[in-house]
């Protein structure tokens, strides 16, 4: 059965640092996510994309953050100077389309650690 | 952003028993959606609602979108020790876009 795959499983890194999570969704899914869950809280909606350009993106989703499909199957999450407040697991999702209706199918996630 | 309130927080049940938990906000939402989120893992779909007053079943598992369209709730019947862990509710305001609001997700142990 086809899956999201997400990499690294874990970061660490230093507080100010560039990170870079990497997703690749399912193959034939055409709108991809993020989402981000700090650690005990509930997951929350970072952004969506379609296209080659965000369709959707919440509160949370500021200036230090973004997103690129640099290839046919990669899709990354860039956060560009890492806080404190980052460390959480992110979880990369896609979705055949973008409808409401369309089972969003969620990769096992990346754990990060911001020193 | 939206807060979507579950109930019970936590749940400690003997395997067999019968669970219930439900999700409410004071906004009105088109779409409900239940998940289960093992440990270390990301969310898997358990069940989706489109309509006010829907009642869905998969399985053991029964949800229904509250007529208000403010609620939803999910059963679980004969649990079983599999059945640990957490179960998150979440709704979509828009008709037209994807940005799902997640509950705050209720932790479920099973004795065997």
């Amino acid at each position: 059965e086809p899956e999201v795959t997400q990499t690294p499983s874990h970061q660490v890194t230093q507080m100010g640092q560039e990170v870079i999570l990497r997703c690749v969704p399912i193959s034939n899914h055409l709108y991809f996510y993020w989402y981000r869950q700090i650690l005990g809280q509930k997951v929350e909606f970072l952004v969506s994309f379609y296209n080659n350009e965000i369709s959707e993106k919440s509160e949370i989703f500021d200036d230090q953050f973004s997103v690129e499909r640099p290839d046919g199957s990669n899709f990354t999450l860039k956060i560009r100077s890492t806080k404190l407040e980052d460390s959480a697991m992110y979880f990369c999702a896609s979705s055949a389309s973008g409808s409401g209706r369309e089972t969003q199918y969620f990769g096992p996630g990346t754990r990060l650690l911001v020193l | 952003g939206q807060q979507l309130n579950q109930s019970p927080q936590s749940m400690f049940i003997q395997e067999g028993e019968d669970v219930s938990m439900n999700c409410t906000s004071s906004s009105i939402f088109n779409t409900w959606l239940w998940y289960k989120q093992d440990p270390g893992e990301g969310p898997v779909l358990l069940i989706a609602l489109y309509k006010a007053g829907e009642l869905t079943s998969n399985g053991r598992l029964t949800a229904q979108f509250g007529i208000t369209r403010k609620d939803s709730f999910l059963n679980i019947s004969a649990s079983i020790p599999s059945d640990v862990g957490i179960y998150f509710c979440a709704g979509l305001i828009s008709l037209t876009g994807n940005q799902f609001y997640f509950g705050t997700g209720t932790s479920l142990t099973v004795i065997p």
